[in-house]
């Protein structure tokens, strides 16, 4: 089946690190995704990563990639008031439509 | 070329009225898909297309939704009879084949009243 699971918020203080968490169902998956949604906002694709690869870095984005576990993971390193937004996991069964999961509000503390 | 347009942002209509939306893709895109979004929800797959053939509906595309791309460029939604449950917020997307992700517009946001 095609099922996308995320924690639904999660809170950190500006400067540190913000982990997002997600799991996913379908192993024929050959990319993942993040989106990120601002208030009032469209989807931005943030990044992605080929499902043959364990992690993906770019500047301040890490994506760990765990395929026994369906295991995807994005990491904001010095996360900012401008990383505020929803953050949106999903996978590409059979590499046609995407599936997205429900999205992790990401609350920045200041 | 400055992304996927979709046309109206907004759109308030009675219970039981039509409602059409479009969607202006990236012009080299052949891949054209629409998502339905609620609130606190994720996007939703409705439908897509490659070029002007519709590849795949999902069970959530009653019959009271239809969705052109006659000349395999721009596409509209339609949909019949309004109820208040149709409201959402409308995205498409667009992609090229075998690309890595879509392009959203900005959405039109439905509310049916």
């Amino acid at each position: 089946g095609e099922d996308v699971e995320q924690s639904l918020f999660l809170s950190v203080r500006e400067g540190d690190s913000s982990v997002i968490n997600c799991t996913y169902t379908d192993s024929s998956s050959t990319y993942l995704y993040w989106y990120k949604q601002e208030p009032g906002a469209g989807l931005q694709l943030l990044t992605y990563i080929f499902s043959n690869m364990d992690m993906k870095q770019d500047q301040r984005l890490t994506v760990l990639l765990n395929k026994k576990d369906k295991h995807l993971s994005l990491r904001i390193a010095d996360t900012q008031t401008g990383d505020s937004a929803i953050y949106f996991c999903a996978e590409s069964p059979g590499g046609d439509k995407i599936i997205f999961g429900k999205g992790t509000r990401l609350h920045i503390l200041p | 070329d400055t992304g996927v347009s979709q046309d109206p942002r907004h759109k308030i209509t009675k219970r039981g009225q039509n409602v059409t939306f479009r969607c202006d893709p990236i012009s080299e895109h052949n891949r054209l898909y629409w998502y339905r979004q609620t609130l606190g929800q994720g996007p939703e797959f409705l439908t897509y297309f490659q070029n002007e053939a519709q590849l795949e509906k999902s069970r959530l595309l009653s019959d009271r939704f239809s969705a052109e791309r006659p000349k395999g460029s721009f596409s509209t939604l339609e949909i019949q009879r309004t109820e208040q449950g149709d409201s959402a917020m409308y995205l498409c997307a667009s992609s090229p084949t075998g690309g890595n992700g879509y392009t959203f517009g900005s959405g039109t946001r439905l509310t049916v009243v």
